[in-house]
């Protein structure tokens, strides 16, 4: 256990839908990272929040959205879907040390249909 | 443009052989290497590190990774495999010293263990 709670384990939607994928970091972490994890792909990073601030961010669409709250948990929202959206959306947080080392959750598998 | 090649996509040993996955990097900058494993419906667990001083690394589940600069490459060994070690295996580089976090990580495409009984 990472440590790392992501919610929900699971989600079919529609193409034109929103949903909203919730993480929880370790405790005492301030650092979130959102990852997406698809076959042609691979892992790829999206964006990184630091104690609430956006601190980098990668290949992230602009129907894709984040936010990190005063609690440190963060949302990860996507909108508009589309059937290429389909993917694994993994959160890591990142220790307290900044050390690079990445926990990461078990991820959100979101099926867009 | 930073970039992280493991050229297997998958690799089957048998139960009890070496193991040897392969990782090479592109970076301008001094990297900050790592490699993760990543079990079947599960996230990623950080197997080992590499940030600065002695070429070879000690990780968990008897994993070993040895820096090489000049070849670019940071190379995942285990001397005798277990049927457990069955996984995807990625490699990834980050950034050294951004913005007092290590910034995201570069991971490979993974390559696929198979261990045969």
């Amino acid at each position: 256990d990472s440590g790392v709670t992501q919610t929900p384990k699971h989600l079919i939607t529609a193409t034109g839908q929103r949903v909203t994928l919730r993480c929880s970091p370790r405790s005492g972490d301030l650092s979130v990272y959102w990852y997406q994890q698809s076959l042609d792909q691979g892992l790829q990073f999206l964006i990184q929040y630091y104690n609430g601030e956006e601190r980098a961010k990668g290949n992230i669409l602009e129907r894709f959205s984040a936010q990190q709250f005063p609690d440190l948990h963060s949302e990860l929202n996507l909108s508009s879907l589309e059937l290429g959206d389909s993917a694994l959306y993994f959160c890591a947080s990142e220790s307290v040390a900044n050390t690079g080392e990445l926990f990461f959750g078990e991820g959100s598998r979101l099926t867009v249909l | 443009a930073q970039s992280v090649t493991q050229p297997d996509i998958h690799i089957t040993v048998s139960e009890g052989a070496s193991l040897e996955l392969r990782c090479n990097y592109s970076y301008g900058a001094t990297p900050y290497l790592f490699w993760y494993v990543q079990s079947p419906g599960q996230g990623l667990q950080l197997l080992l590190k590499y940030f600065s001083g002695d070429t070879l690394v000690q990780g968990i589940k008897g994993f070993e990774a040895e820096f090489k600069r000049s070849q670019s490459s940071f190379n995942l060994r285990k001397p005798s495999v277990h049927w457990s070690d069955a996984a995807e295996y990625f490699c990834a580089v980050g950034a050294a010293g951004y913005g007092g976090s290590q910034g995201n990580l570069i991971f490979g495409k993974g390559t696929k263990l198979s261990v045969k009984p």
